[in-house]
């Protein structure tokens, strides 16, 4: 199974901080790399797919980048309603595996 | 637009099985797949297995071979996972998500249920 690991776990900010979430895969997965976003008792939301393409309706504050065993989530300035906890996701292979998760706190 | 509407909570016994259920609405259901992810209190995402309901073909995560089995209605727009033989460490909400289409790449988990819980207990 390919291993999704996420860095940091948990980070602290404030609102207007520019955030950046790494995700390492175990082998190369091109581009075939999802990020969500997941508030406490809510479903996961999909923000980025395909590494780099922002979903409908997703602010632009969030971008993807990378390929092949490395990528990153970017939130260019945090905003109040973005803390929660990221997930990075690979969907290049069965079976399909998430990252463990970055929790993302006011500081 | 699309959504997902699952079914209802359920506490269960050890060596039981449960069936939640997936009702899209608002989009085409036969064309794109439908995976099933759960989480554990307190715990990450864990995917379980997929379905592409126009072909009836199934993925599963080798650790729910054998007690796991998704399928898909096309005339209802609902998708069925059922896990059999339940433990207490299968306690978890789970979601059904299906991919969105955008011309291009999709995204395999685009859309989301709002999630079921599932207590396994004694």
């Amino acid at each position: 199974d390919i291993q999704m690991t996420q860095s940091p776990s948990s980070l602290s900010a404030s609102v207007g901080d520019r955030v950046i979430i790494t995700c390492r895969a175990s082998q190369g997965i091109n581009n075939y790399l999802a990020w969500f976003q997941q508030k406490p008792g809510k479903a996961p939301k999909s923000l980025i797919y395909a590494a780099s393409s922002l979903e409908s309706g997703v602010p632009s504050r969030f971008s993807g980048s990378g390929s092949g065993t490395e990528f990153t989530l970017t939130i260019s300035s945090l905003e109040s309603e973005d803390f929660a906890t990221y997930y990075c996701q690979q969907s290049y292979t069965y079976p399909w595996t998430f990252g463990q998760g970055t929790k993302v706190e006011i500081k | 637009q699309v959504q997902l509407m699952q079914s209802g909570a359920e506490v269960k016994k050890p060596g039981s099985s449960v069936q939640v259920s997936c009702k899209a609405s608002g989009g085409t259901f036969s064309g794109f797949p439908i995976n099933w992810v759960r989480q554990a209190p307190g715990q990450g995402l864990e995917w379980m297995g997929g379905i592409i309901p126009r072909f009836g073909t199934t993925n599963y995560a080798q650790k729910f071979q054998g007690r796991l089995a998704i399928t898909a209605d096309e005339s209802t727009s609902t998708s069925y996972m059922d896990l059999r033989s339940l433990r207490s460490d299968d306690t978890a909400v789970y979601y059904c998500a299906r991919e969105r289409g955008y011309s291009g790449y999709d995204s395999p988990l685009g859309y989301w249920g709002q999630g079921s819980l599932v207590t396994v207990s004694s």
